[in-house]
């Protein structure tokens, strides 16, 4: 079956980066493209970007251009998510979800918390 | 950017009861949207994509309807786990956006 396993929580400083990993199994990892979505405590769902791992083609939201970094290692069917410049209002639990055949999130990973503060 | 607002912000109901949950987009996205599920400390769940889909191994309680710009997501009897916050969320532009939610709370 698919799985998106993440990495663990992290406590950063503000101006700081994180780079965030998802690994993926249960299927044919290059077949599909990668989503990251953010949550901030008690809010909505919020769209980072996407990676195509295929070939590492990335599209971000316009609100993150510039900070955030979107890879894939393909010999470990791992995706990255790393933000740079971190502020207060980044912490949030990030997920990483699969772009399923029919085009929607179909498979998500467990979410991983990043804190940023002083 | 496509901008979708969900209604209500709240629905209180009790099991058994129909729920029915709007989502609006800001211009015609055709039928490209989705529903999620998300319960506390959990990731959502995918229930209905291209507005009236079920997604594998959702029950069929759960049915959606919809198309350009008004979207509907009705469960027609309310379980005891179908309590959550729900989100709609389109694919039929960039950047992919997702409503603010509904929450469905015991009554």
């Amino acid at each position: 079956q698919v799985q998106l396993v993440q990495s663990g929580a992290e406590v950063k400083k503000p101006g700081a980066s994180v780079k965030v990993s998802c690994r993926a199994s249960g299927y044919t990892f290059t077949t599909h493209y990668m989503h990251w979505v953010r949550q901030a405590p008690g809010q909505g769902l919020e769209w980072m970007g996407i990676i195509f791992p295929s070939g590492g083609t990335t599209r971000y939201e316009q609100k993150f251009q510039g900070r955030v970094n979107m890879t894939r290692d393909t010999s470990t069917s791992t995706v990255f998510m790393e933000l740079s410049s971190l502020r207060s209002d980044d912490t949030a639990v990030y997920y990483c979800a699969r772009d399923g055949t029919v085009g929607y999130f179909d498979n998500w990973g467990q979410g991983t918390l990043v804190t940023v503060s002083s | 950017e496509i901008l979708l607002t969900q209604s209500p912000a709240t629905l209180s109901l009790s099991p058994g009861e129909r729920a029915t949950l709007s989502c609006r987009a800001s211009q015609t996205i055709s039928r490209y949207l989705a529903w999620y599920q998300q319960k506390p400390g959990q990731a959502p769940r995918l229930l209905i994509y291209d507005a009236s889909n079920r997604a594998t191994g959702i029950p069929a309680r759960f049915s959606g309807s919809g198309s350009g710009t008004d979207f509907t997501l009705t469960i027609s009897s309310l379980e005891p786990e179908d309590f959550a916050v729900y989100y709609c969320q389109q694919r039929g532009n960039w950047p992919r956006t997702f409503g603010p939610g509904t929450k469905v709370e015991i009554k």
